[in-house]
């Protein structure tokens, strides 16, 4: 176990539900962040938050909504999703955030599988 | 060209033998790497970082960085089955404040018994 705990692990979803995803971590970290890994594609970062304060959105559709109350949760809703947002979304923490000598681990959660109809 | 790339596999090592993962990018001022392992259905994990040029070494796992060649690699001494794994190669980039770690798309290995 990494100390980062993600559910639900598995979601179905149609296209017109509302859904949302929880991480947690254990760690006290100061930085989380949600990835998505597609089959065949380089994990893609969507947001990153530091200090509970979002420091980054890579461009992602407006159907997915991060909220981060602390700097111990951190949740993705969901709303309105494509068939193609089917992937494995994954949460990560790391005591900083990314600087360019950064050595600093991400510990990722198990990720939660979601599928949408 | 892809910030990040690595040789999609799979990549086949007989037990025992060594296995060498590549990866190249992108970025000339990046200065730290990552290899993560990923098995099938789980989370990545982080087994090395490396951020000087040359060797490091950690158990049967060696990292290799050459920043002139943008080129970083793993090797993997005697081989076991429980390696077989995909193993994603990660480099931060970016601009002072606004780094990011950028992900490979993973090698997958199979060592084989």
């Amino acid at each position: 176990e990494t100390g980062v705990t993600q559910t639900p692990r598995h979601l179905v979803m149609g296209m017109t539900n509302k859904k949302s995803l929880k991480c947690e971590q254990h760690l006290g970290h100061n930085a989380m962040y949600w990835y998505k890994q597609s089959a065949k594609k380089p994990l893609e970062l969507m947001f990153v938050y530091n200090f509970k304060e979002q420091t980054e959105n890579n461009s992602v559709p407006s159907r997915f909504s991060p909220e981060c109350p602390n700097s111990s949760h951190l949740f993705l809703h969901l709303h309105t999703l494509q068939p193609e947002d089917s992937a494995l979304y994954l949460c990560a923490s790391s005591q900083d955030i990314v600087t360019a000598t950064s050595t600093d681990t991400q510990y990722f959660g198990p990720g939660t599988r979601l599928t949408v109809l | 060209q892809k910030e990040v790339e690595q040789n999609s596999g799979p990549l086949s090592v007989p037990e025992g033998a060594i296995a060498s993962l590549n990866c190249t990018y992108s970025d000339r001022g990046s200065q730290s790497f990552f290899w993560y392992r990923q098995y099938s259905g789980k989370s990545p994990e982080l087994i090395m970082f490396i951020y000087s040029n040359g060797d490091k070494e950690d158990g049967r796992f060696t990292a290799q960085l050459n920043k002139a060649s943008q080129y970083v690699s793993l090797l993997i001494r005697d081989s076991q089955p429980s390696d077989s794994a995909t193993y994603l190669c990660a480099v931060i980039r970016g601009i002072q404040g606004a780094q990011k770690l950028v992900f490979g798309q993973g090698t997958r290995l199979t060592i084989n018994p």
